[in-house]
């Protein structure tokens, strides 16, 4: 089936760590997406990718990097530096790289720091 | 940026009931979408509806581009429809999501 693979669903981590989320689509979609979701609150854009190689930050991207090495995956480093990582993260993609078309999310991964 | 407002904030409804949920936004957009979340976390696409009006079951949604706003109607309510409704709106040209803070819908029996 195709679709968004976000790994591991839960993730405990302490502090001082870095920790690396993953995503993965087998949707043959160009752009990829990485939100964070805090409590009782909307979503907020980390970064976001439009082609292989190539990704910009979004609103929040201080404290996390990511990569694009390949079309399907678009892995995001929490790090040290993040003064809250406590979070449920979800990773989007959509087909192309255009302003129109519809967004598809995986199933997220909540990250809880110790 | 753009401002993304959804109302009410939490709805209560009765097994049966209707509802209308409203999304304003304050500039023109490219893209809008609603989603529901589910109490595990989990969105699912609703509608992509950037103007005029569908319906899936006993889900409709309508967009009035024009006037900036959509409305997202839930008829026969069931428990199952519980969680939050967020709609997700674009306006630049990267296709990024900005997110209202969402409506959150409890149905009891």
């Amino acid at each position: 089936d195709g679709g968004i693979t976000q790994s591991p669903k839960y993730l405990f981590r302490k502090e001082g760590q870095n920790v690396t989320l993953s995503c993965e689509q087998n949707l043959n979609h160009d752009a990829m997406y990485w939100y964070r979701q805090d409590p009782g609150q909307g979503l907020r854009l980390i970064y976001y990718s439009q082609i292989v190689n190539d990704f910009q930050k979004g609103d929040i991207a201080e404290g996390y990097s990511v990569s694009r090495e390949k079309k399907e995956s678009f892995p995001l480093t929490v790090t040290s530096a993040q003064k809250n990582p406590t979070a449920f993260y979800l990773c989007a993609s959509k087909r192309d790289r255009a302003n129109t078309g519809e967004l598809f999310f995986g199933e997220g991964s909540r990250l809880t720091v110790l | 940026g753009i401002q993304v407002e959804q109302s009410p904030p939490d709805l209560i409804l009765q097994e049966g009931a209707n509802s209308t949920l409203r999304c304003n936004f304050s500039d023109s957009v490219n893209n809008l979408q609603w989603f529901h979340q589910n109490p595990w976390g989990q969105l699912i696409n609703l509608f992509y509806i950037p103007s005029g009006t569908k319906q899936n079951g006993r889900l409709s949604a309508t967009t009035v581009a024009t006037e900036r706003y959509s409305l997202l109607y839930i008829s026969s309510s069931q428990t199952t429809d519980s969680g939050v409704y967020f709609c997700a709106v674009v306006t630049d040209s990267w296709g990024k999501l900005q997110f209202g803070a969402g409506t959150q819908v409890v149905v009891t029996p």
